[in-house]
């Protein structure tokens, strides 16, 4: 049972548009979320993140958006640049979780130039 | 800062033998380092969460005679692979987290582990 989903394994943007990638949660008791960046053969990289008592949280360029009723969160990358191409991952964590991280799938974000 | 590192990062072995992973924060105590493993296009799956000086816990499904991990200090956790077969090549990532950090995990490199 994924409890985080991304149903988006792959997207295309053109460099300078907004990228924007979505992230689905089951579990009602995560109350913070994270997106981590990964590129081939190397770890993820811890990119921005939101706790639920927030619904927008900006850093740069790079903008978290949460919609805890429809469990919902979404990552906007604008402008977009060729050095975003990278797999995402969203992660969530709860309070009573000892700090573990549950993973999305993934989606690949292409950036062309 | 919050710099971790993995060592090797690419490893070969013949089946039934043993292969330890190394997972150091660089800059800074962790206080709970975290074993995940990764298959091709698919996402990363916690295998097991370990405290300084503690047992670690294992996620179901997971071995822990297989995999050992030890958390011996606040820099240092490292996961031998007993006994590999073919199917455990993967790829292995160890992240690890501090006080001050929230949920945020910072990840090392990983490891690319290969049984022939």
């Amino acid at each position: 049972d994924q409890q985080v989903k991304q149903n988006s394994p792959s997207l295309s943007v053109q460099e300078g548009r907004i990228s924007i990638l979505n992230c689905d949660y089951t579990n009602s008791m995560f109350d913070y979320f994270l997106w981590y960046k990964k590129y081939p053969a190397e770890g993820p990289t811890f990119l921005i993140s939101i706790s639920s008592i927030k619904d927008k949280n900006e850093d740069g360029r790079f903008t978290v958006f949460l919609n805890k009723s429809a469990k919902h969160l979404s990552l906007h990358i604008v402008p977009s640049q060729p050095g975003d191409s990278a797999v995402y991952f969203c992660a969530a964590s709860s309070s009573g979780s000892a700090r573990q991280l549950t993973f999305g799938s993934g989606t690949q974000l292409t950036v062309l130039p | 800062g919050a710099v971790v590192s993995q060592h090797p990062s690419r490893v070969i072995c013949k089946s039934g033998t043993s292969v330890k992973i190394e997972c150091r924060s660089l800059d800074f105590q962790a206080t709970t380092m975290f074993w995940y493993r990764q298959f091709p296009k698919q996402s990363l799956m916690l295998m097991a969460t370990s405290n300084e000086g503690s047992k670690a816990t294992y996620e179901q499904g997971v071995e822990k005679d297989k995999f050992l991990i030890n958390h011996a200090s606040l820099t240092l956790s490292t996961l031998t692979v007993t006994s590999a077969h073919p199917e455990d090549s993967s790829f292995y990532i160890c992240s690890a987290t501090t006080v001050g950090a929230h949920y945020e995990q910072y990840f090392g490199p990983g490891t690319r582990l290969t049984v022939t």
